[in-house]
C-alpha cells in the first residue's frame, strides 16, 4: 500500500490559493489519488480524485505530474471556511480500506 | 438524498458497559466501512461490510468488537466491556455496490467516551 507523505501544518490568508504536496513514491499501476477534508468534529468530506494529469471541480484542482510519485491539490482564493485537515490518500480503486495518514492542518486566517 | 447517517452523535459509558453505534448508509449503498480516529490523528479503518457479510475485518480488534450489517435495518459496531482506550470518535463511510473508483461518503461520527 502506497504511503503517503504531506506537510503537517500550513498558514494562509483569505483570498489566496493554495497548494498542499502530497508525495507518494511506491504509488501502483491501479491506485487512485484521493483528497478529503475533515472539519473539526465532522466526518471527512471527499473533495477530488485523479489518476494522471490534471483534475477539476467547482471546490479544488488536482495536479499530477507524468511519473505519479507526487500530486497537489489546488484551493483557490481560500476563505476561513476552508481551515481544516486535507487528506491524501492513494490506493487500489479495488482496495476498500482507505488510509488515512495525519493529514496537513490549513490554518487560514483573515 | 440524505446523507450517511449515524446514531448516537455522543456516547457515554462507564468501563465494563457495551457500546452500540449505529450506522444508516446512503440510499442505495450497500457497502459499509467502519474507522475510528483518535485525537489528532488520521482516521483507522477498521471493518468492511456488505448487506450480511463482513467482508475485510482486518483493522478491528479481534477482542470485544463486533460488527454487523443486517439485510434490514443499519449497520450496527458494538463493543463490549468498554475501556478507556476505546474512547474514539467513530466514523462510518458507505459507498456504491458498483462504483467506478474507490470514493467513500462519511458520517457525522459517533464519539464515544468511557469513564
Amino acid at each position: 500500500l502506497a504511503k503517503t507523505t504531506q506537510p503537517i501544518s500550513m498558514d494562509s490568508y483569505e483570498g489566496q490559493e493554495v497548494n498542499i504536496t502530497c508525495s507518494h513514491n511506491n504509488i501502483a499501476t491501479n491506485d487512485y489519488i484521493t483528497w478529503y477534508q475533515q472539519f473539526p468534529s465532522q466526518g471527512p468530506r471527499f473533495i477530488i480524485q485523479g489518476y494522471k494529469t490534471k483534475v477539476t471541480n467547482e471546490v479544488a484542482s488536482l495536479f499530477i505530474p507524468a511519473d505519479r510519485k507526487s500530486s497537489t491539490l489546488s484551493l483557490p482564493r481560500v476563505s476561513l471556511s476552508d481551515t481544516a485537515v486535507y487528506y491524501c490518500l492513494v490506493g487500489d480503486t479495488g482496495r476498500r480500506a482507505l488510509t488515512f495518514g495525519s493529514g496537513t492542518r490549513l490554518q487560514v486566517q483573515p | 438524498n440524505a446523507g450517511v447517517m449515524q446514531n448516537p452523535r455522543h456516547l457515554v459509558r462507564r468501563r465494563g458497559q457495551e457500546a452500540r453505534l449505529r450506522c444508516s448508509p446512503m440510499k442505495g449503498h450497500s457497502h459499509v466501512y467502519w474507522y475510528r480516529q483518535l485525537p489528532e490523528e488520521g482516521l483507522k479503518f477498521m471493518v468492511y461490510l456488505q448487506k450480511e457479510n463482513i467482508i475485510d475485518e482486518s483493522g478491528m480488534p479481534k477482542e470485544r468488537f463486533s460488527a454487523e450489517f443486517p439485510k434490514e435495518g443499519p449497520s450496527i459496531l458494538r463493543i463490549q466491556q468498554v475501556v478507556r482506550g476505546d474512547s474514539a470518535a467513530y466514523f462510518c463511510a458507505s459507498s456504491p455496490s458498483r462504483p467506478s473508483t474507490d470514493t467513500q461518503y462519511f458520517g457525522p461520527g459517533t464519539r464515544l467516551t468511557v469513564l
